[in-house]
């Protein structure tokens, strides 16, 4: 079956330090990816998405590049904020059944110290 | 506000209580979700509904029952509840196809059973 796996955290930096969160994933079909970010209490939100080879998804500062050849959507950000501080789930959408049931990998918490 | 609504945002259940967990979306969404999220699992899915009148098992589906009573509203029911469903339950719907838009979170209940 389809699968995520992200890098365990926590990631601890500095503001304006560079981010990575890596991201793989294993797919039986051509699927889209995703990543969701949940802040203290709240629900999760579609971050970025990509829905083929080597498409990049943005929002906010954040990147992630559609990589099929290796099977990877790592989330990058350039100079983080102490708002930045949350978890982050990588995702992917597959059809399966004639259903897209989406996956999540077990999230990568981000802590942003000033 | 556009999104999904989740009811209640907080619940104490005592073993062996039985209580529904309400879900409603007004975004004109077929598919709808049911997760659960624990400390180090991520999120598993417990049921979806690929659209009106169809529910179907997700990763945990066992102690807990669904109803898509229309297109709006997917309801999530702990006929009994035990101490290992003590969670936070998250509700999320999507277009059939959810490539563009992804997945829409409501912001949880959180469930303890003592």
């Amino acid at each position: 079956g389809d699968s995520v796996t992200q890098m365990e955290g926590p990631v601890t930096l500095s503001e304006e330090a560079f981010l990575t969160i890596n991201c793989t994933y294993t797919a039986t079909g051509y699927p889209s990816l995703f990543w969701y970010v949940q802040y203290p209490g709240e629900g999760l939100q579609l971050l970025l998405k990509a829905t083929k080879a080597d498409d990049k998804g943005s929002n906010k500062g954040f990147e992630a590049t559609y990589r099929k050849e290796t099977t990877s959507f790592h989330l990058e950000k350039g100079s983080v904020q102490v708002s930045d501080s949350a978890v982050y789930f990588c995702a992917l959408s597959d059809r399966t059944g004639g259903s897209y049931i989406p996956t999540f990998g077990r999230g990568t918490s981000l802590i942003v110290h000033p | 506000n556009a999104g999904v609504t989740q009811t209640p945002k907080f619940q104490v259940l005592k073993t062996g209580q039985s209580m529904t967990l309400q879900c409603a979306q007004d975004m004109n969404h077929n598919s709808m979700y049911w997760y659960r999220q624990d400390p180090g699992m991520g999120l598993r899915l417990i049921y979806y509904s690929a659209s009106e009148g169809t529910t179907d098992k997700g990763e945990v589906p066992n102690g807990y029952n669904v109803s898509r009573l229309n297109k709006r509203e997917f309801s999530l029911r702990l006929e009994s509840a035990a101490p290992s469903q003590t969670s936070v339950y998250f509700c999320a719907s999507s277009p059939t196809v959810p490539e563009n838009y992804g997945y829409t979170f409501g912001s949880g209940t959180r469930l303890t059973v003592v």
